[in-house]
């Protein structure tokens, strides 16, 4: 079953220890992204990436690391969390970056909480 | 800068009637409009696309709806089910490599 699958799916922690969320595809698709979803502002992309070893910076990167050593997995890294970083994020493949038509699939969401 | 505007934020529509949402955008390098549809607890999930060569496009009981010219698109669900409930959120993208959401519209489907 064609699937991005993240880990954990749910997550509370304190300000200031590192976290890490996994993200793995199963469809060997080229682009790979993050999303953060807060309530009245939609989901804005923090990072993506072209390919393997390459990524770079979306609308909101501040805060956040990502790293794609295999063309499978897409980590997102929180080196220092702050509660502002307290939301709904998801984690997104497809086989070509857009505008290329194409299916973007989602995983199931990580919600973080950061106290 | 919010480069894609989406309303209503909610929506309350009876059991076989129509619902519609609206977006507009700014950037005129956009050419590729998906909506995505999402329950709760779920990721969002492609329901239809559409390209600017084309006014509008059905699939079903969706159709998007496109007007270059006042750089508005919209999503029109035709005889709306309960099962239709959810959170839609249109798109758009362009040459930048990536996609620009609005900021969703809740749809509640009533018996």
């Amino acid at each position: 079953e064609a699937q991005v699958t993240q880990n954990p799916r749910y997550l509370i922690t304190v300000t200031g220890k590192k976290l890490t969320v996994t993200c793995s595809q199963n469809m060997n698709h080229e682009y790979m992204s993050w999303y953060r979803q807060d309530p009245g502002l939609g989901l804005r992309q923090i990072y993506y990436s072209m390919n393997v070893e390459v990524t770079d910076k979306g609308d909101v990167p501040e805060g956040y690391k990502v790293s794609r050593k295999e063309k499978r997995n897409f980590p997102l890294i929180l080196e220092s969390p702050s509660p502002n970083q307290t939301s709904l994020y998801f984690c997104a493949s497809s086989l070509s970056p857009p505008p290329t038509v194409g299916e973007a699939f989602f995983g199931q969401g990580t919600r973080l909480t950061v106290v | 800068q919010q480069q894609v505007k989406q309303s209503p934020q909610s929506l309350i529509v009876q059991k076989g009637g129509i619902s519609i949402i609206n977006c507009a955008y700014e950037n005129t390098a956009f050419d590729y409009f998906p909506w995505y549809q999402q329950f709760p607890g779920k990721g969002p999930a492609l329901l239809i696309a559409i390209r600017p060569d084309v006014s509008e496009k059905k699939e079903g009981r969706f159709t998007i709806s496109f007007n270059k010219s006042a750089k508005q698109f919209s999503l029109h669900i035709m005889d709306s089910q309960p099962g239709d409930s959810a959170t839609y959120f249109c798109a758009a993208s362009g040459t930048a490599s990536k996609l620009t959401f609005g900021t969703g519209t809740r749809l509640q489907v009533t018996l």
